[in-house]
């Protein structure tokens, strides 16, 4: 069975300092990765994803993230946080046989001013 | 101009009481997806369908039962609710099944109905 762990629970930072989150992940298939954030009240939104191809992956708002097969993960990093990036954080595995995502149990990020 | 719309957003009701949660789309898209947030933001798929037809039915309790009357809708009616119920209910969409691997393609989640039953 798929899983996806997400072992930093809550990351404190003061802005403009380097973020990195750790993903990992459990799944014999073809793997399909993806970073959803999720601002306080607000609704998932995707930060990016990986298919195929280049195992580095940029998406929205300065975030990108690093496949690295041999080690079954999957990190979002930034160079320079803003308080405005303060959110949830949740990675999720594709599981294309029941077309459905799994999450990991997020990660709590909280930017200082 | 939303995407993926739930109504209620807000849902306080007592132990016992029977509920339904709505969800629209107006993406085109034909899965449509029902994940449960608990308190500690955990995300669970709890049903998925595919232009109206169902694909998952996790584990979940038989209170719960989805309909979909076109592949644009999905609600989900919650029958004798209890104090465990109270989370998040977060209603997704995607592009036709089987095709989520290829580039483009993605999940898109409405904001979420929260469900507190006291």
């Amino acid at each position: 069975a798929q899983s996806v762990s997400q072992h930093n629970h809550h990351v404190i930072l003061s802005e403009a300092a380097s973020l990195e989150l750790g993903c990992n992940y459990s799944y014999g298939g073809t793997v399909n990765l993806f970073w959803y954030v999720q601002y306080p009240g607000q609704h998932l939104q995707l930060l990016l994803k990986y298919f195929s191809g280049d195992p580095l992956v940029k998406g929205i708002k300065g975030f990108e993230a690093e496949f690295i097969k041999s080690k079954f993960s999957f990190n979002l990093r930034k160079p320079s946080v803003q308080w405005s990036d303060t959110a949830e954080y949740f990675c999720a595995v594709l599981d294309t046989g029941r077309r459905a995502l799994t999450f990991g149990s997020g990660t709590r990020l909280q930017v200082q001013p | 101009d939303t995407a993926v719309s739930q109504t209620p957003k807000y849902l306080v009701t007592q132990m016992g009481n029977d509920k339904s949660i709505k969800c629209e789309q107006n993406l085109g898209h034909d899965t449509m997806y029902w994940y449960k947030q608990d308190s500690k933001k955990f995300l669970k798929i709890m049903f998925s369908y595919n232009n109206k037809e169902l694909i998952i039915n996790e584990t979940v309790p038989n209170r719960f039962s989805p309909k979909s009357p076109d592949k644009a809708h999905l609600n989900l009616h919650i029958n004798s609710l209890e104090l465990g119920d109270s989370a998040v209910y977060l209603c997704a969409s995607s592009p036709r099944a089987g095709t989520l691997s290829f580039s483009g393609n993605t999940i898109y989640f409405g904001e979420g109905s929260w469900l507190t039953v006291v």
